[in-house]
């Protein structure tokens, strides 16, 4: 059964510096998500990317954070300059379509220090 | 604005009894709603949807699901509590229209007594 993944599984890093989250999405998925959770709290939505774009945004997903998708299979999340607050879990979740399932990845830990 | 509400943030039973996780949303839009699970240290996993289509949904490990839209809930039900179901349970729904459109619930900790 195909499956999100996401890589790595756990990174800590320094406060400032930018990390990379790595995601790869369902094949035949459209849209694109990536949450986050910090410890102990809920899931949070950061941004929804479809077609090429940023389809929707929280309030969380500020000019610190970036989206992109490469190439045909990779989906990222780009933290510019890390601060102590961003550590969580971050998941990656992909669907066919909005309002369909969406299926999520592992996760990657994030600890900032 | 759209919001979701988990009314207990921990429910414990006994194994072998019922088990009753709430749901409740606020919305004026039309909403697609979702339960996942997530076990210690794992991901998110669907246990069931609705999307429109018949209200009483099952899902995956004999749960089930009642949307109800006068009363705009959509709680989590599973006759007999089995150990292994302890864990952590989210609420999430998509809305159609409005912003802040997709919204997980603060989570309900499930626990499973002997």
């Amino acid at each position: 059964e195909p499956e999100v993944t996401q890589t790595p599984s756990h990174q800590v890093t320094q406060m400032g510096q930018e990390v990379i989250l790595r995601c790869v999405p369902i094949s035949n998925h459209l849209y694109f998500y990536w949450y986050r959770q910090i410890l102990g709290q809920k899931v949070e939505f950061l941004v929804s990317f479809y077609n090429n774009e940023i389809s929707e945004k929280s309030e969380i997903f500020d000019d610190q954070f970036s989206v992109e998708r490469p190439d045909g299979s990779n989906f990222t999340l780009k933290i510019r300059s890390t601060k102590l607050e961003d550590s969580a879990m971050y998941f990656c979740a992909s669907s066919v379509d909005r309002i369909e399932t969406q299926y999520f990845g592992p996760g990657t830990r994030l600890l900032v220090l | 604005a759209q919001s979701v509400t988990q009314l207990d943030s921990h429910v414990s039973v006994s194994e072998g009894t019922p088990v009753l996780l709430r749901c409740n949303y606020s919305s004026s839009y039309s909403p697609s709603l979702f339960w996942y699970v997530q076990h210690p240290n794992k991901g998110l996993q669907l246990l069931l949807k609705y999307t429109s289509a018949a209200t009483l949904v099952k899902g995956i490990n004999g749960f089930e699901a009642e949307f109800k839209k006068s009363e705009t809930s959509f709680h989590l039900t599973k006759p007999s509590a089995h150990m292994s179901d302890a864990a952590e349970y989210f609420c999430f729904v998509t809305f159609t229209g409005g912003g802040n459109k997709l919204t997980f619930g603060t989570g309900t900790q499930l626990k499973v007594e002997l």
